[in-house]
Formats: structure tokens, C-alpha cells, sequence
């Protein structure tokens, strides 16, 4: 089936540490997003991808760094310069048209300990 | 820049009863529209969507009309069911040729039995 596939759904992380989140799909979609969920603030947009080798910063990009070396994949870098890494982190890809809709993973959770 | 607008806080309502959650936006060009909605612990799923003035996007007994004239996305249903239960976010997506999205804070409903 197609979809969009994030690992680990939960992780631990002490203070101090990298840490690389995974999103994988196969739906063949040109852009992807990275988003962070906090409680009572919605959706934060951390970085996106409208095309391999190519990205850009969203509104929350300090202390996080991604890469987009092949279509299918976009991972995403917790660095220990983030200040309050704690959250729901979702993935999501999209056709490349502005009226189309996102498709999302079912979200890694980082806890920082 | 562009954005959505979500009433306040948590609904709280009974099984059957009728549902209304607002959503306004400001955007520079012509958006599409869109309504997600969470369930506990997952990623985002698409409700429904529009993608121009005067369309209706319908799902699963859920309704929005896309109201250029109030800037609303107004998301209706007329009988919630307790599998209803979920945060539903409002988020548009304008066609400035950035392929973003603009997403509402989301909103908590509890339905009752």
C-alpha cells in the first residue's frame, strides 16, 4: 500500500544527543514537510522539500537539520542545539500542486530525558 | 503572511447533537481549503477539502463551504457519533508557488454518549 512511513514512533533521547528521525514514502510525491506538534499550538513547520537535493526552512528551523538526497526519503536531525526538543514530530508529502492535499505518517514521538 | 484562524478552546458536546467549528482566513491570493482531523496518538488525516469559492467539501456526514466573502471555512456535521471525538484542524494552502500550508491551532471535541 502507499503511504508515508515514520520511525521510530517512540523515542528516548538524553540530553546532549543527536538524534535522526525516518520518513520514507512511496506515494511518488515531489514535496515533503516536517511538522512539530505541541500541545495547544498546532502545527509548527520545522523544514520542507519541494524537490531531491533541495530545501528549505520553515518557521521553527534552529536546532534541526534535514536532508533530501532521494525522492523517497526526508529525514530529519534533532541536533542537541535545540533547546526544547520534546514533542510529536509528523512527516507529510504532497503532489507539488498548491491544490493538493498532505499526506501524513503517524508521527514519531521524542521524549528528552 | 497567510493564516488560519480556529475558535477557541475544547467542544464538549453530546452524541446526536449538532457540531460547528469555525475557521477564518487571510490570504493574499485564492487558497484552498482544507479540514483535517487527529485521532489520539496518530497523524493527521484529510476530511475534507475545497479549492475554490463556493465549493463544498463533504465527508463522512462532515460539511464545509468555502465562503470567500467572510474568508470561513466553517466545518458543520449534524449528528456526532462518539467515534467523532478528535482534534480537527482548519489549514489552507495558497497559491503563491511557495507549497505551503498554513495550518489553524486545531480544535479538541469530546463527544458524550
Amino acid at each position: 500500500d502507499g503511504g508515508i512511513t515514520q520511525s521510530p514512533k517512540y523515542l528516548f533521547r538524553k540530553e546532549g544527543q543527536n538524534v535522526t528521525l525516518s520518513c520514507e514514502q512511496n506515494l511518488n510525491h515531489d514535496a515533503m514537510y516536517w511538522y512539530r506538534q505541541d500541545p495547544g499550538q498546532g502545527l509548527r513547520l520545522i523544514y520542507y522539500s519541494q524537490i531531491v537535493n533541495d530545501f528549505q526552512k520553515g518557521d521553527i528551523a534552529e536546532g534541526y537539520s534535514v536532508s533530501r538526497e532521494k525522492k523517497e526519503s526526508f529525514p530529519l536531525t534533532v541536533t542537541s542545539a535545540q533547546k526544547n526538543p520534546t514533542a510529536f514530530y509528523l512527516c507529510a508529502s504532497r503532489v507539488g500542486t498548491n491544490t493538493g492535499e498532505l499526506f501524513f505518517g503517524e508521527g514519531s514521538r521524542l521524549t528528552v530525558l | 503572511g497567510d493564516s488560519v484562524t480556529q475558535m477557541e478552546g475544547p467542544v464538549t458536546l453530546s452524541e446526536e447533537a449538532f457540531l460547528t467549528i469555525n475557521c477564518t482566513y487571510t490570504a493574499t491570493g485564492y487558497p484552498s481549503l482544507f479540514w483535517y482531523v487527529q485521532y489520539p496518538g496518530e497523524g493527521l488525516q484529510l476530511l475534507l477539502k475545497a479549492t475554490k469559492a463556493d465549493d463544498k467539501g463533504s465527508n463522512k456526514g462532515f460539511e464545509a463551504t468555502y465562503r470567500k466573502e467572510t474568508t470561513s471555512f466553517h466545518l458543520e456535521k449534524g449528528s456526532v457519533q462518539v467515534s467523532d471525538s478528535a482534534v480537527y484542524f482548519c489549514a489552507l494552502s495558497d497559491r503563491d508557488g511557495n507549497n505551503r500550508l498554513a495550518f489553524g491551532k486545531g480544535n479538541q471535541v469530546v463527544v458524550i454518549p
